[in-house]
């Protein structure tokens, strides 16, 4: 699976847009970017997923470049409660193993 | 609906006693993984099991760990004569199947700790 690389930390101001970025300059073409998060060392909780268009949901918005050798998750108007590590994981479609790396911590400040 | 359950949330143990852990997935998910994550790091895939079936064993290691997902009942993640090194949070997540679109939802996790 593709490595992907996250900045370790980031401060977002409550009610702001969270732009939270993730390389996988080696990622394959069926290879789908998911992005989780994690609150407190609790279970990871699913966010989004895409594999070349952009994405939106009720949580964030799914940005994926041109060459799909980045993206951007956005949270359009961030709360205390987003506060948590956030993880970018690359995955083989049709396959089943999540390969996490350390994720970003995202502190929003009040 | 309800999401996917771990008991127990907290276990403590001695060095050399077993660990159980148990994970039930949610209603209508066949298929079940186990993850560990130790402090300060990201979780790492442990076990990926169906029904009666272990599908892929390749993080488990290779000593002292098992798992089990029979006909009836939750998934088992079983640590004999556990270690302090193996104190760590184990989470169990499950998908309806294994393909394209199946994202896994993960459970609470079970915190364990070795004295």
């Amino acid at each position: 699976d593709a490595k992907t690389t996250q900045p370790t930390s980031m401060d977002c101001a409550e009610g702001r847009a969270a732009n939270l970025p993730c390389n996988h300059s080696t990622i394959s073409g069926n290879e789908y970017v998911y992005w989780y998060r994690q609150i407190h060392s609790q279970g990871p909780q699913y966010i989004i997923h895409g594999l070349k268009n952009n994405e939106t949901n009720e949580m964030a918005s799914l940005i994926i470049t041109e060459d799909r050798k980045s993206s951007t998750l956005i949270l359009p108007h961030a709360t205390l409660r987003d506060t948590a590590v956030y993880y970018c994981i690359v995955r083989v479609v049709g396959t089943y193993k999540y390969i996490f790396g350390t994720g970003t911590r995202l502190k929003v400040l009040a | 609906n309800a999401g996917v359950m771990q008991n127990p949330r907290h276990l403590v143990r001695r060095r050399g006693q077993e660990a159980r852990l148990r994970c039930s997935p949610m209603k209508g998910h066949s298929h079940v993984y186990w993850y560990r994550q130790l402090p300060e790091e990201g979780l790492k895939f442990m076990v990926y099991l169906q029904k009666e079936n272990i599908i892929d064993e390749s993080g488990m290691p290779k000593e002292r760990f098992s798992a089990e997902f029979p006909k009836e009942g939750p998934s088992i993640l079983r640590i004999q004569q556990v270690v302090r090194g193996d104190s760590a949070a184990y989470f169990c997540a499950s998908s309806p199947a294994v393909g394209t679109d199946y994202e896994q939802y993960f459970g609470p996790g079970t915190r364990l700790t070795v004295t």
